[in-house]
């Protein structure tokens, strides 16, 4: 069965960085795009962008776009999400989630919360 | 890119229909067929409810159904049921290559 398993929690004070892994099985990996989308607590689902594990091609909202890097490593199925230069306001639950077309993501990760706080 | 338009709460009695709005421009969802919807119920992960408009996954209740006129899509839920209770989110691609979420609509079962 295809899933998505994220990491733990994080804390991590503001200028740091967190790297958040989503480790992906029952499917071939390199088939589907991975999403990343985050969700401020109590707030709505905010689309952080794209990764093609196939060829390392990424798609980046404008917002996060010079802060954040996606990457994959096709030998252990593992999509990464860096987020750069943290603020306060990146206090979130990160999901990763497998994309069956576009704007379609069918299968989610647990989510990692990443807190940002001094 | 703004959020899309959804209503913050809609509501409705057991075996109701319901219908969440989510509107949009001519760039994003007047623009493409690639609209999708999700249920997210508290502390979990979102659910994939339709994509491309009107699509529904396998494994998901024929009762949650998509349409799209102009720039504004809809999620219809028929014979709703106190499981539905839950967050929607609907997404649509955009003419940046982007993806964009709406800002949600809490629907509670009364």
């Amino acid at each position: 069965q295809v899933q998505l398993v994220q990491s733990g929690a994080e804390v991590k004070k503001p200028g740091a960085s967190v790297k958040v892994p989503c480790k992906a099985s029952g499917y071939t990996f390199t088939t589907y795009t991975i999403s990343w989308v985050r969700q401020a607590p109590g707030q709505g689902l905010e689309w952080m962008g794209w990764i093609s594990p196939n060829n390392g091609n990424t798609n980046y909202a404008q917002k996060f776009q010079g802060r954040v890097t996606m990457t994959t490593d096709t030998s252990t199925s593992t999509a990464y999400m860096e987020l750069r230069s943290l603020k306060s306001d990146d206090t979130a639950v990160y999901y990763c989630a497998r994309d069956r077309g576009i704007a379609a993501s069918d299968y989610w990760g647990q989510g990692t919360l990443v807190t940002v706080s001094s | 890119q703004s959020a899309l338009t959804q209503p913050a709460s809609v509501s409705g009695s057991p075996g109701q229909s319901i219908t969440i709005s989510c509107t949009g421009t001519r760039s994003d969802v007047g623009g493409y067929n690639f609209v999708s919807w999700y249920q997210q119920h508290p502390g979990k992960a979102p659910k994939l409810l339709i994509y491309d408009v009107t699509n529904r996954p396998s494994g998901v209740s024929n009762r949650f159904s998509g349409s799209k006129s102009g720039n504004t899509a809809s999620l219809t839920i028929s014979g709703l049921q106190a499981e539905d209770e839950a967050d929607y989110y609907c997404s649509s691609y955009t003419s940046s290559s982007h993806w964009v979420f709406g800002g949600g609509t809490k629907l509670t079962v009364l």
